[in-house]
Parts: structure tokens; sequence; C-alpha cells
């Protein structure tokens, strides 16, 4: 059973561009949670996702973020005119449909740098 | 917002020394939760305690719970040079339990010698 898998693992884009970050959660996973994690600090929560609905997204930037988890495919994580305190880690952790989801299973990451 | 604070922030010991880290927390909480960073990697799950316990072991780990004083330890024995991580203390706050978000300290810094 494939663990959750996230990419790119390393992303630089340019002042002013798009940054599209993938997730795929673990099989039979259905629920998807973004954290992002700024040098030598803990994570922060971005937004919670289960299949085509935002639950939770409470931690995310007002601008320019946006988080989708479509019905077929990865969840994706869209930056728009990243600036260069968007470079973080950004990490993926999911969790099953049923019971609790207290337990998080978490990716690799996706390293964004801005430069 | 919550914040877990861990402490100390940076812990060097030596093989086979055992390590204790502290982590404080804010707010009521459904459950607390330890994690395990290797450098650039992602989170490794170790040990979920709930509110309602007070002490929980894994292995080499034992992970305590006082929720009067909203505080946590994580106790690694004998420890290993592969021990060498970052290690993060992270709450469910009550109100948050149908979510499941995590809240995150800062994390403890752990280098073991061999």
């Amino acid at each position: 059973n494939a663990g959750v898998m996230q990419n790119p693992r390393h992303l630089v884009r340019r002042r002013g561009q798009e940054a599209r970050l993938r997730c795929s959660p673990m099989k039979g996973h259905s629920h998807v949670y973004w954290y992002r994690q700024l040098p030598e600090e803990g994570l922060k929560f971005m937004v919670y996702l289960q299949k085509e609905n935002i639950i939770d997204e409470s931690g995310m930037p007002k601008e320019r973020f946006s988080a989708e988890f479509p019905k077929e495919g990865p969840s994706i994580l869209r930056i728009q005119q990243v600036v260069r305190g968007d470079s973080a880690a950004y990490f993926c952790a999911s969790s099953p449909p049923s019971g609790s989801s207290y337990e998080q299973y978490f990716g690799p990451g996706t390293r964004l740098t801005v430069t | 917002s919550q914040q877990g604070e861990e402490d100390p922030q940076a812990l060097s010991i030596q093989e086979g020394e055992n390590a204790t880290m502290n982590c404080s927390y804010k707010t009521s909480i459904n459950n607390l939760q330890w994690y395990r960073q290797n450098s650039g990697r992602g989170l490794v799950h170790l040990i979920l305690i709930r509110s309602n316990e007070r002490e929980k072991h894994s292995g080499r780990l034992r992970v305590t719970l006082d929720t009067s004083k909203k505080s946590s330890s994580l106790l690694i024995t004998a420890s290993r040079a592969a021990d060498t991580a970052s290690y993060f203390c992270a709450t469910v706050p009550i109100g948050s339990s149908n979510t499941g978000k995590l809240i995150f300290g800062q994390g403890t810094t752990l280098q073991v010698k061999p």
C-alpha cells in the first residue's frame, strides 16, 4: 500500500508565477490536509478537504491560495503570484473516511523556493 | 489560536542515554500526538494519547499527559544514533475533533551522538 505521494518534491518559481502542488492520498483515504512548514518552525494547518468539499480552510491565506480535491485525481494546492514569503515546505496528510481522523499519514512534502 | 511549545528546543545526548522532551499547550484537547521528522523528510506518527489517558508506551517510547497542567512529555529510552531527528507534539483541540486538524508545536531537535 503506497503511502501519501506528493509531487513535485522540489519546486522553484520566480516571483509572480503560479505554483501547483499535488497530493495523492493513501489508497482508501478520502480526507486530505495541507500544512505549511517555514524554516526552523513547526507545521501550520492550512486546509482540510474531503472529496469535492472544502471542510475547513481556516488556515489558508485569504488571497492567492486555493485548494481542491476533485472526485478523480489528486488534491491540488495552488498558489498564484508567488512571493518570497511563500518559500516553505508544504506537507499533505491523509486519513481514512470512517472513524476518527486523528491519525494522519504524511507525505514527503514539496519544498517550494521562490526566487 | 493555540500553539504548542516544546522544550528544550535542542537536545544533544550520547547513544544509550535517555532523551526527554516536553510539550505544553493552551486549550483543552481531545488528544495529543507525537511525530518525528528526519531532516528534509515528512513526518512519521509515533504515538497518540487521548485526553483521558495519563501514560502510554510504545517500544522505547513513553508518553505522559497531564491535562491539569496542559503538558505532555516524550521519553525515548536507550537512544540510538538513528533517533536523531526533530520531534513535534501536535494536539487536536476540543471542538476540532470532527475535522481532526492538528496544531503543532515548534519542535525539539534531538541529536544522538554515537
